[in-house]
């Protein structure tokens, strides 16, 4: 089984539908992160926690809300979906310790029609 | 303004063949600058994680160099293989481990 692990890995949906994905991990990791990909760009950071009660906004939070529902699961909800949030996300963990090398899910390919 | 930037976009290499890729950030204060695998619909996977003091860092066929004079960094890829067919992404720690500044990336093929 996947260290980290996105849900659902893909899923196309309407403008205005309340949509969430979500993340699980099972390296003990205290943080977690929801990056955002689109085609020529750079990942974007829409949101981070490095604990069950702290929540963190990035650089795209706008549009997106998360719930770290234990220290393991850490979910991105869109309330009311819209087009240009068609992209690829990613969920990642990282330890507190030395650089905090990253650890990647699978990715969830969301498409808003 | 914090910026990473890889080149090229594209690199297309016949198998057996060696090849480097380019990064320049202006990113201050830096932290540490990483070089991450992304095959395609994949999530990335950490190649190397390079500090303000080291100059080079390899790991397996895969040699990372930094030169923090002048903000730049190379990936070379010795005796490269089909399944090093993927993205390679330039990515500097702006002082800390959650703020990251992510290039673009260089997409590279490995033809037979």
């Amino acid at each position: 089984d996947a260290d980290v692990t996105q849900t659902p890995r893909n899923r196309i949906t309407k403008t205005g539908k309340r949509i969430m994905l979500e993340c699980s991990q099972t390296k003990g990791h205290d943080r977690m992160y929801w990056y955002r990909q689109d085609p020529g760009l750079g990942l974007r950071l829409i949101y981070y926690s490095f604990d069950v009660k702290d929540i963190n906004k990035g650089e795209i939070s706008d549009g997106y809300s998360v719930s770290r529902q234990a220290q393991a699961k850490f979910s991105l909800s869109l309330e009311s979906a819209i087009p240009n949030q068609t992209a690829l996300y990613f969920c990642a963990t990282s330890d507190f310790t030395g650089a905090g090398e990253l650890f990647f899910g699978e990715g969830s390919r969301l498409t808003v029609l | 303004k914090n910026q990473v930037e890889q080149s090229p976009q594209s690199l297309i290499i016949l198998e057996g063949k060696n090849c480097t890729l380019q990064c320049n950030y202006t990113v201050s204060p830096f932290s540490n600058l990483r070089w991450y695998k992304q095959d395609t619909g994949r999530g990335p996977v950490s190649l190397t994680i390079m500090t303000f003091s080291e100059n080079t860092k390899s790991n397996g066929r895969y040699t990372a160099t930094l030169d923090a004079d002048t903000k730049q960094s190379s990936l070379h890829i010795t005796a490269s293989q089909l399944s090093d067919s993927a993205s390679y992404i330039c990515v500097v720690s702006v002082n800390s481990n959650y703020q990251l500044i992510w290039g673009a990336g260089t997409k590279l093929i490995i033809k037979p």
